[in-house]
């Protein structure tokens, strides 16, 4: 089954950048999606198709993929953003979630 | 404005069965998949089961045979029914909605999820 690898955390300056990866076989070769999940509430998506933002989130959030390596990247971090972070394709007919990223804003 | 309702949590026993609901409004139901999506308190995602809107179903390895997806778009509502229940599947159980009508269709909506514990 495919998997994906997440670094289990980040830390990130407030107003630095933060760059948050997932890693797949050939993940260049599929769509990613990126969730955003703060403590104790459900999941938001912040990343479609990539490179999508869905309306309401911040021009801050960027997504890219390429090779074996896809990238979320949050500019100018703001201690909002502190949240677990979660990357997702489709394989196989199957949903696929990484493991997570804590993001730390310090 | 979309809402996802899960119910149906609770304390089992293992081995045991219990049925989760999702009741939906704010958005045509029978147009749109819909899935069940699952979280262990403190850990990662895991994607259970997906339905389409016309009813093709899809199954994580780790539930099927156990759990199965079912949907009354008369009632605009989403269901689970897990059988066999084991320790592992103690976690958040989410009701999430995609934004197509297949369940490869990525997901936009997602409900505040429902605590199922199976322990003895």
């Amino acid at each position: 089954s495919y998997e994906l690898t997440q670094p289990l955390s980040v830390s990130v300056a407030l107003g630095q950048t933060a760059r948050i990866s997932c890693g797949g076989n050939n993940i260049g070769s599929k769509n990613v999606y990126w969730y955003q999940q703060k403590s104790g509430q459900a999941p938001v998506l912040v990343i479609y198709r990539v490179s999508n933002r869905p309306s309401g989130i911040p021009e801050r959030f960027s997504g890219s993929n390429s090779g074996n390596t896809a990238t979320l990247t949050i500019s100018r971090a703001q201690a909002g953003d502190e949240a677990d972070y979660y990357c997702q394709v489709w394989d196989s007919s199957t949903w696929v979630f990484g493991g997570g990223t804590k993001l730390t804003v310090l | 404005e979309v809402q996802l309702v899960e119910s149906g949590g609770g304390l089992v026993q293992p081995g045991r069965s219990l049925r989760l609901s999702c009741a939906a409004s704010g958005f045509t139901f029978d147009d749109y998949a819909m899935q069940w999506v699952r979280q262990v308190p403190g850990r990662g995602l895991e994607w259970v089961s997906g339905i389409s809107w016309n009813s093709v179903l899809g199954y994580a390895d780790s539930v099927k045979g156990r759990f199965t997806i079912s949907r009354d778009n008369a009632k605009n509502s989403l269901y689970l029914q897990m059988n066999s229940l084991r320790a592992e599947d103690t976690a958040f159980y989410y009701c999430v909605k995609s934004v197509g009508p297949n369940f490869g269709d990525y997901f936009d909506y997602w409900g505040q999820g429902t605590l199922v514990t199976v322990s003895s």
